[in-house]
């Protein structure tokens, strides 16, 4: 069985771009669920889908959005991209219901 | 809303035990999580508590109290491969999984 792929792995922006992330979660899961990593903030919660339906945000700027396609692949975009973006962007998908979550490899973003 | 705390570093001796603490405050409650990260890698999933006690998986043992709202990761035998971050979490009842901050474990030989 295919794991979670995220693409692309990295991308380095400059400053007022836009970005979109592309999440393939695994077969049959259809929750999927994007965090951002920074160093020493852990894995802050952007946002959770589950058949196309946003279900659950995070506290971040509307700069941030997403959405997922009825095969379950997921997307995310940040608009007006700021230096404070720099971060690895990752994507877990799950069976609803279950504890466990399954992640991406991650999309490593550079804002220049 | 949901918070959970845990140490943000622990250092232990190869062939130690380590035990990582977590903490949480949460607005209903589903379970405790526990996912290993390695440098460059992404968090796998390692144990889940859903009710109180000690759920053991080889070297690695997790524990819950959810009167005291409070959990641990044990870590036995620890071997150099086992330096990582280590994140506990909790999820929502619509699969929202928060987690902590983090916790580097250092391992000297």
């Amino acid at each position: 069985k295919a794991g979670v792929t995220q693409t692309p792995r990295y991308l380095i922006k400059t400053r007022g771009q836009q970005v979109t992330l592309s999440c393939s979660p695994i077969s049959g899961h259809r929750s999927v669920s994007w965090y951002q990593q920074t160093p020493g903030q852990g894995l802050q919660f952007l946002f959770e889908y589950f058949s196309e339906t946003q279900r659950n945000k995070g506290n971040f700027p509307g700069r941030f959005s997403g959405r997922q396609f009825s095969n379950s692949r997921s997307e995310m975009n940040v608009s007006t991209l700021e230096l404070g973006d720099s971060a690895l962007y990752l994507c877990a998908s799950s069976t609803t219901g279950m504890a466990e979550a399954f992640f991406g490899q991650g999309t490593r973003l550079t804002v220049v | 809303g949901q918070s959970l705390e845990q140490p943000s570093e622990v250092t232990a001796v190869e062939g130690a035990i380590v035990q990582i603490n977590c903490t949480y405050q949460t607005s209903g409650f589903y379970g405790l999580s526990w996912y290993q990260q390695h440098d460059g890698g992404a968090p796998t999933f390692l144990s889940y508590n859903g009710l109180d006690g000690l759920e053991e998986t080889g070297r690695f043992s997790s524990f819950l109290s959810r009167s005291d709202s409070y959990g641990y990761l044990l870590l036995q035998e620890l071997q150099m491969k086992d330096s990582a971050s280590y994140f506990c979490a909790v999820p929502n009842r619509d699969d929202k999984i928060i987690f902590g901050k983090g916790t580097r474990l250092h391992i000297l030989p």
